[in-house]
């Protein structure tokens, strides 16, 4: 079976500019989950889609936003870039089929905004 | 706000030694899962920790979630070269499912 992948893997953007990243989840998973990675901060929840509807957010600015098709893959996009954005953005997928919801990650997008 | 305490930051050690890595809470988790991160990828899966002073054994790996299920701890016995990386901990909270609350990472470095 598949894993998570994640598209594209490296993007360099420039302040202001605005960037959409792919994620297609293991198949038969229906929840994927966005993470931000950063040397400073670690890993931070982003937020969270189940059958297309936005189930848990983060902390973040409604800069960055979401969504989940009806194939359970899923986007993120982030508006006016800042210098701050840049870090490893991660997804994960989750059978949610049982209360410990393992959860699967992508190999990432490295975003560089200059 | 929930925090996950992990402990060491940083561990460098010899071939052969043994080292345990903590993550601690205030809060209780309904899971707490262990990940491995290789730079430039993404955090693999190591194992998931459901019961209160349940304990998992992975090869030289073992895990311990607290009976309270707020801490959890990773013993690695005689460890490798191979076993060098960034160590996470993340746990979820009882309603809060596709959130997972990271600790801050442990980088361990096996010297050959």
């Amino acid at each position: 079976k598949a894993g998570v992948t994640q598209t594209p893997r490296y993007l360099i953007k420039t302040r202001g500019q605005q960037v959409t990243l792919s994620c297609s989840p293991i198949s038969g998973h229906r929840s994927v989950s966005w993470y931000q990675q950063t040397p400073g901060q670690g890993l931070q929840f982003l937020f969270e889609y189940f059958s297309e509807t936005q189930r848990n957010k983060g902390n973040f600015p409604g800069r960055f936003s979401g969504r989940q098709f009806s194939n359970s893959r899923s986007e993120m996009n982030v508006s006016t870039l800042e210098l701050g954005d840049s870090a490893l953005y991660l997804c994960a997928s989750s059978l949610q089929i049982s209360s410990y919801n393992e959860q699967f990650f992508g190999p990432g997008t490295r975003l560089t905004v200059l | 706000t929930q925090l996950l305490e992990q402990s060491p930051q940083f561990l460098s050690i010899q071939e052969g030694e043994n080292l345990t890595v903590y993550c601690n809470s205030s809060s209780v988790f309904s899971s707490l899962q262990w990940y491995r991160q290789e730079p430039g990828e993404g955090p693999v899966l190591l194992v998931t920790v459901v019961t209160g002073g349940e304990v998992k054994k992975l090869k030289r790996l073992t895990f311990q979630f607290g009976d309270a299920r707020k801490d959890s701890s990773l013993h690695i016995t005689a460890a490798q070269p191979g076993d060098t990386g960034l160590y996470l901990c993340a746990g979820i909270t009882s309603g809060n499912t596709g959130k997972l609350i990271f600790g801050q990472g442990t980088t361990l470095q096996v010297k050959p």
